[in-house]
């Protein structure tokens, strides 16, 4: 299995609204990524979770919040969302957080209203 | 009116010729490159990569060249297709910045066939 599945494929929330993005890999890999994609441009890193700890936070609002409850899953949940963070929200994952490639996920499309 | 930065470079090429696409990238001390293929609707694909001790790797239809000296990086695709419709995204990777992928801006591929 060399898949990264993520839900929900498309999710409309409001300002006010909490949602979680659900991301899942089958593959033994220990690193997992959480990027943002905005139209016609390349995907931003957010955050990086090695061996199931937060290693990197790329300065992201608090708004938004991951959790890796185990070395398969991981989520983002959102509170408080902006238009602005309007975007395709894409999970990957590697085998250790090195240079090693990463495989990611179909995204999840986010419309923030 | 016309937003500056939306739109990506493109390339327009023949089914069944060669395609070049052309990468900057920003650190030279950056050990490992990675190209992605990206359809639309879809999360980014690998196609091969190549690490900073190798100057050219081959795959199945494409070609990664790497030079260090002006910090370029190319994929060659022999035979386009159709399918091969896309952008392609390069990304850079150090071994020391635990999994943080830098992606390049991206250029279009549109295959006429």
């Amino acid at each position: 299995d060399t898949e990264v599945t993520q839900t929900p494929k498309h999710l409309v929330m409001g300002m006010t609204n909490k949602k979680s993005l659900k991301c899942e890999q089958h593959m033994g890999h220990r690193a997992m990524y959480w990027y943002k994609q905005k139209a016609k441009k390349p995907p931003e890193l957010m955050f990086v979770y090695s061996y199931e700890k937060l290693s990197i936070n790329e300065s992201v609002p608090s708004r938004f919040s991951p959790e890796c409850p185990n070395s398969s899953l991981l989520n983002l949940h959102l509170h408080a969302l902006q238009p602005e963070d309007s975007a395709l929200y894409l999970c990957a994952s590697s085998q250790r957080d090195s240079s090693y490639e990463q495989y990611f996920g179909p995204g999840t499309r986010l419309t923030v209203t | 009116g016309e937003s500056v930065g939306l739109h990506l470079p493109t390339l327009s090429v023949q089914e069944g010729d060669n395609s070049i696409i052309n990468c900057a990238y920003s650190n030279s001390a950056s050990d490992y490159f990675i190209w992605y293929k990206q359809e639309s609707g879809k999360g980014p694909q690998f196609i091969i990569d190549i690490r900073s001790n190798m100057d050219k790797r081959q795959g199945q239809r494409v070609t990664v060249l790497l030079n260090k000296t002006v910090k370029h990086l190319s994929l060659q695709i022999a035979a386009t297709q159709p399918g091969d419709s896309a952008v392609y995204f390069c990304a850079e990777n150090m071994d020391n910045q635990g999994g943080k992928l830098i992606f390049g801006q991206g250029t279009e591929l549109s295959v006429k066939p």
